[in-house]
């Protein structure tokens, strides 16, 4: 079955650029979606089509997929930025779901 | 604006079977734009995919839990449904329903999710 590696933890100071990667075979050829958590809440969709922002997306997110890799970028990050994030793409019809990645803005 | 809301047993026996209920408000389950789908996040685990079911009633299942899970719709209710098999303490999670948007479009609206527990 197809798998999505992302890096367990990533740490970002206040202002500085925080990129999340999501590793898997040719998903670049797919597309990737990110996913925001922050505790006790349901997942928000802040990236699809690997590089489009739904409504209401602060600006400073970006996405992008080339190769086995895609990245979520989180330009000026702020403390609300601090949160778990999700990958994910599609396989043979059904999602996939990385690991997760817990942002920390310190 | 679109609402999917979880409901069903918060309590399920180990080797019992977990069963679960999203109904949708604010459009239609027969869109054919969208699947509907389930999702469950273990405490402090990530997100994994159970299955999603389209109008058609044609479905999709994660290969890992294929053969303890059935998706349903009911278009006259605009509900869709969860039933999953011989449960044990590890499918013991926050269990999401939500509406998946056409490849590539990503999950775009979630339910505020149900917590199951297999006990005894």
């Amino acid at each position: 079955s197809y798998e999505l590696t992302q890096p367990p933890s990533v740490s970002v100071s206040p202002g500085l650029t925080a990129s999340i990667t999501c590793s898997g075979h040719k998903l670049g050829d797919k597309y990737t979606c990110w996913y925001q958590q922050k505790p006790g809440q349901s997942p928000l969709l802040v990236m699809y089509q690997d590089t489009k922002r739904p409504s209401g997306i602060p600006e400073r997110f970006s996405g992008s997929s080339s190769g086995n890799t895609a990245t979520l970028t989180i330009s000026g990050t702020q403390a609300m930025d601090e949160a778990d994030y999700y990958c994910q793409a599609w396989d043979s019809g059904s999602v996939v779901f990385g690991g997760g990645t817990k942002l920390t803005v310190l | 604006q679109l609402q999917v809301q979880e409901s069903g047993p918060g309590l399920v026996k180990p080797s019992e079977t977990l069963s679960l209920t999203c109904s949708v408000s604010g459009g239609s389950i027969s869109s054919s734009s969208h699947h509907w789908g389930w999702i469950r996040q273990p405490p402090g685990k990530g997100l994994e995919w159970i299955g999603s079911i389209y109008y058609t009633e044609k479905t999709y299942y994660n290969p890992s839990l294929n053969s303890r899970v059935t998706i349903s719709i009911d278009t006259s209710k605009n509900q869709f449904s969860l039933k999953l098999t011989s449960v044990t303490v590890a499918d013991r999670a926050v269990y999401f329903c939500a509406r998946v948007a056409m490849v590539g479009l990503g999950v775009d609206y979630w339910g505020r999710g149900a917590l199951v527990t297999v006990s005894s």
